[in-house]
């Protein structure tokens, strides 16, 4: 148990619709990164927030939006659902800001869309 | 620039045997390298990792080599076992910039 906590565990939608995925950081993290992951493309970089400010942006669209929260949770929104959107996605999260720190994922929110 | 191209994407290993997995890269401005195990229904965790000062590390039956000329790195599992039966990422980054991960391997050790 990697100690980061995501929810809900599996999500089923449909096209246009919008969801909220929610994701618990490790006690004491102060970085929290979102991944979506597919089987063709691997592990996608999404966005970074440490200790509440934005500090990375990957490949994500303008669809996605996140926030990290005074008590460090986190939440990735994606809106106007696609079927190409059906993915794994992954919190995870490390002590620092840094790509050097070790990340910690949680067990990832499967996202289908119908 | 930005990619980490890893192959196999599968590899099927007789227990006991060596696994071997490969990474390569093109950003010469990456100075991390580390590697992630990713078992079904679980999220990856780190396994090892490397800096460019070094050109090989190991942990236990694990072993990153790295080759800084030729822009790879490798991660070798000697011994190779069931219980090491998951998905294996390997991901690069430096400073200010977020990992770049591989595609995966799927590896399988069969008895």
């Amino acid at each position: 148990d990697s100690g980061v906590t995501q929810t809900p565990k599996h999500l089923i939608t449909a096209t246009g619709q919008r969801v909220t995925l929610r994701c618990s950081p490790r006690s004491g993290d102060l970085s929290v990164y979102w991944y979506q992951q597919s089987l063709d493309q691997g592990l996608q970089f999404l966005i970074q927030y440490y200790n509440g400010e934005e500090r990375a942006k990957g490949n994500i669209l303008e669809r996605f939006s996140a926030q990290q929260f005074p008590d460090l949770h986190s939440e990735l929104n994606l809106s106007s659902l696609e079927l190409g959107d059906s993915a794994l996605y992954f919190c995870a999260s490390s002590t620092g800001g840094s790509s050097y720190n070790e990340q910690f994922f949680g067990p990832g929110t499967r996202l289908t869309v119908l | 620039q930005q990619q980490v191209k890893q192959s196999p994407q599968s590899l099927i290993v007789q227990k006991g045997g060596i696994s071997i997995i490969n990474c390569a890269y093109e950003n010469t401005a990456f100075d991390y390298f580390p590697w992630y195990q990713q078992f079904p229904g679980k999220g990856p965790a780190l396994l090892i990792a490397i800096r460019p000062d070094v050109s090989e590390k190991k942990e236990g039956r694990f072993t990153i080599s790295f080759n800084k000329s030729a822009k790879q790195f490798s991660l070798h599992i000697m011994d190779s076992q069931p219980g090491d039966s998951a998905t294996y990422f390997c991901a690069a980054a430096y400073l200010g910039t977020p990992l770049v991960f591989g595609k995966g391997t799927r590896l399988s050790v069969i008895a």
